[in-house]
């Protein structure tokens, strides 16, 4: 899997936009994007994918740069349960098969302050 | 949404004794089954890649006697855990891989203290 770099952390306000960077300036052709979150002593949560265009789904949207070497996760209005640590991981996308498990790196760990 | 079930939530075990993680797949097959540890403050290390009627793939550095994985249907695989010392102590996580649209999805994980 490419690399990727993450803040550690990010405050947010509740009831704002948390938008949240991922530099993947490595990614291949193939390789999508794809944000998972983790709420602390959870397992991780799948939020949203992408490999070119933009993407929205019910709980974010995802903004890839048009060179791929970068995207942002935005979550819309941010609730006091969207602090999570949040990983950005590109990955092959393999469909028909294959095993690959996730390489998560360190991800941002999002606080949303009441 | 796909649904995968994870059991215990938590276990304490006393040192030198195994423990079994089960990791279930509700509502999807599972052909493909992936365990991760997580320690404190750390993120998810991939220890195994459990695949439906053959032996596991393990990452580099983990014990495949110690940690037993067993994938006998596509909807059930299970780490075992032998003589469980304090050290692994940690927070175990299963995923299965959707095998129609090849996406995985998490359990809710294990909290595993050997004492």
């Amino acid at each position: 899997d490419a690399k990727t770099t993450q803040p550690p952390s990010m405050d947010c306000a509740e009831g704002r936009a948390a938008n949240l960077p991922c530099n993947h300036s490595t990614i291949s052709g193939n390789e999508y994007v794809y944000w998972y979150r983790q709420i602390h002593s959870q397992g991780p949560q799948y939020i949203i994918h992408g490999l070119k265009n933009n993407e929205t789904n019910e709980m974010a949207s995802l903004i890839i740069t048009e060179d791929r070497k970068s995207s942002t996760l935005i979550l819309p209005h941010a609730t006091l349960r969207d602090t999570a640590v949040y990983y950005c991981i590109v990955r092959p996308r393999n469909i028909g098969g294959g095993a690959d498990g996730l390489t998560f790196g360190k991800g941002t760990h999002l606080i949303i302050q009441p | 949404g796909a649904v995968v079930s994870q059991h215990p939530s938590r276990v304490i075990c006393k040192s030198g004794t195994s423990v079994k993680i089960e990791c279930r797949s509700l509502d999807f097959q599972a052909t493909t089954m992936f365990w991760y540890r997580q320690f404190p403050k750390k993120s998810l290390m991939l220890m195994a890649t459990s695949n439906e009627g053959s032996k596991a793939t393990y990452e580099q550095g983990v014990e495949k006697d110690k940690f037993l994985i067993n994938h006998a249907s596509l909807t059930l695989s299970t780490l075992t855990v032998t003589s469980a010392h304090p050290e692994d102590s940690s927070f175990y996580i299963c995923s299965a891989r959707d095998t129609v649209i090849a996406e995985a999805f998490f359990g809710q994980g294990t909290r595993l203290t050997v004492v």
